[in-house]
């Protein structure tokens, strides 16, 4: 059964650092990986879609990695700012599941002005 | 105007007791999801819908129902609220099997 697991939790850092977010899946079975980030009281909102054929997706500030074989994706942003504070989850879609997303459990991002 | 509108925003019941969740997207898609989301766990999908006519069990249905009123409107019902049933709902939609998900703004459930 596929598992998605982001580490760490949570995260605190300076205004201006560039960051990096872990996320990491048991079977490289999969469709595509999502980037999404929540926002309290306003939902989920996508950031970055990886089919699984490719590498890495970028928007912006935002660049998303993937590598199959070693089951993980990782998130980078760069130059980061008090707005980017929220809570980032991955989920993978599974080739074996009629496309139902498995969710990490997110880290939740607070940057400090 | 939001894609995906949920309602309530917000409710606090009492065990027992029926509760209706409602969701509605104008983004024309044919596909509708619930979810519910615990602290410290990730989403956990509920019940889907593919079209009016084709709605799914998802990973943790028990205690659940639907209903696909129109393409447009997909709602959960919890037949007899129990208090684990406290949770975070969210709703969202899509129009490719393939395609990110777009989703409302949440239902934040309590049952005392």
């Amino acid at each position: 059964k596929q598992e998605v697991t982001q580490i760490p939790a949570a995260l605190s850092v300076p205004e201006g650092e560039n960051l990096v977010l872990n996320c990491s899946f048991t079977d490289s079975a999969i469709y595509n990986l999502q980037w999404f980030r929540q926002d309290p009281g306003k939902g989920l909102t996508s950031l970055l879609l990886i089919q699984s054929s490719q590498r890495e997706q970028t928007s912006g500030r935002l660049n998303a990695s993937l590598d199959k074989s070693s089951g993980r994706s990782t998130l980078y942003i760069a130059a980061s700012q008090p707005g980017d504070s929220a809570t980032y989850l991955c989920a993978v879609a599974p080739m074996d599941s009629n496309y139902q997303l498995i969710w990490g459990a997110g880290t939740k991002l607070i940057i400090k002005p | 105007d939001a894609d995906v509108t949920q309602t309530p925003r917000n409710r606090i019941t009492k065990t027992g007791k029926r509760i209706m969740l409602e969701c509605s997207q104008t983004k024309g898609h044919d596909r509708m999801y619930w979810y519910r989301q615990d602290p410290g766990l990730g989403l956990r999908l509920i019940y889907y819908s593919f079209d009016v006519k084709d709605i799914n069990k998802g990973e943790i249905s028990d205690g659940y129902s639907v209903s696909r009123q129109a393409q447009a409107k997909f709602s959960l019902s919890l037949e007899s609220a129990i208090p684990n049933q406290t949770a975070l709902y969210f709703c969202a939609t899509n129009g490719h099997i393939t395609d990110t998900q777009y989703f409302g703004p949440g239902t934040r459930l309590t049952v005392l």
